[in-house]
């Protein structure tokens, strides 16, 4: 059974940087597999952050990419998400997930981590 | 960047009522379409790919259609646990996006 772990401060100060990782159980992330992150504002929907895939090549949504960075660290089957110079409208829970499904869906998630952008 | 635009936004429904939500693609995606449910407090399941098909353990009621820019899910007998809010999204192209979500509420 996949699994996905989120973790990471569920506090950040504006302008600071976000850091998550992505604990994968259950798979190898070098399988081959696309490896991605969404959010979902409170009482919002979700958007699409970007996605990694396990030899490092990466792809992000154009509204964030100048401030993300996702990167892949095989030896600890996990991958991890950097979001610089936050703001409040980066308040939000970030779900990472597998993109391995059908249709190149993502068919398992994490949790979610519940990231609070506040002085 | 392609926009999905999903009605209604919330709907209330009885028990045993067929349930049709709408995602209108604002270009052509051909079937590179996905349905997921999200439950209150949960992450999203992916539950149709390509448009119509149905994963695996996706109870029948469930259904997906369209091609092209108009796509349906349709819930053919509403039941007390598919209380959750729907995405659809396309995969035709980077950025992926999804739809904003339809709320589905059991009178």
């Amino acid at each position: 059974q996949v699994q996905l772990q989120e973790s990471g401060p569920g506090l950040v100060k504006p302008s600071e940087t976000l850091s998550l990782t992505c604990a994968v159980s259950g798979d190898s992330i070098n399988r081959g597999y696309f490896w991605g992150w969404i959010r979902q504002p409170p009482g919002q929907g979700l958007e699409w952050i970007g996605n990694i895939y396990h030899k490092g090549s990466t792809y992000y949504n154009p509204s964030l990419k100048s401030r993300v960075t996702i990167s892949v660290d095989t030896s600890k089957n996990d991958f991890s998400l950097r979001l610089t110079s936050v703001t409040a409208a980066d308040t939000a829970v970030y779900f990472c997930a597998r993109r391995g499904g059908s249709g190149s869906s993502f068919d398992y998630w994490g949790q979610g981590a519940l990231v609070i952008v506040s002085s | 960047d392609i926009q999905l635009t999903q009605s209604p936004s919330s709907l209330s429904a009885s028990v045993g009522d067929r349930v049709t939500i709408t995602c209108q693609a604002s270009q052509d995606i051909s079937n590179f379409l996905n349905w997921y449910q999200q439950k209150p407090g949960k992450a999203p399941k992916f539950m149709i790919y390509d448009a119509s098909n149905l994963e695996t353990g996706v109870p029948s009621r469930f259904s997906g259609s369209g091609s092209g820019t108009n796509f349906t899910l349709t819930i053919s007998s509403l039941q007390p646990e598919d209380l959750a809010t729907y995405y659809c999204q396309h995969y035709a192209n980077l950025p992926l996006t999804f739809g904003g979500g339809t709320k589905v509420e059991i009178k």
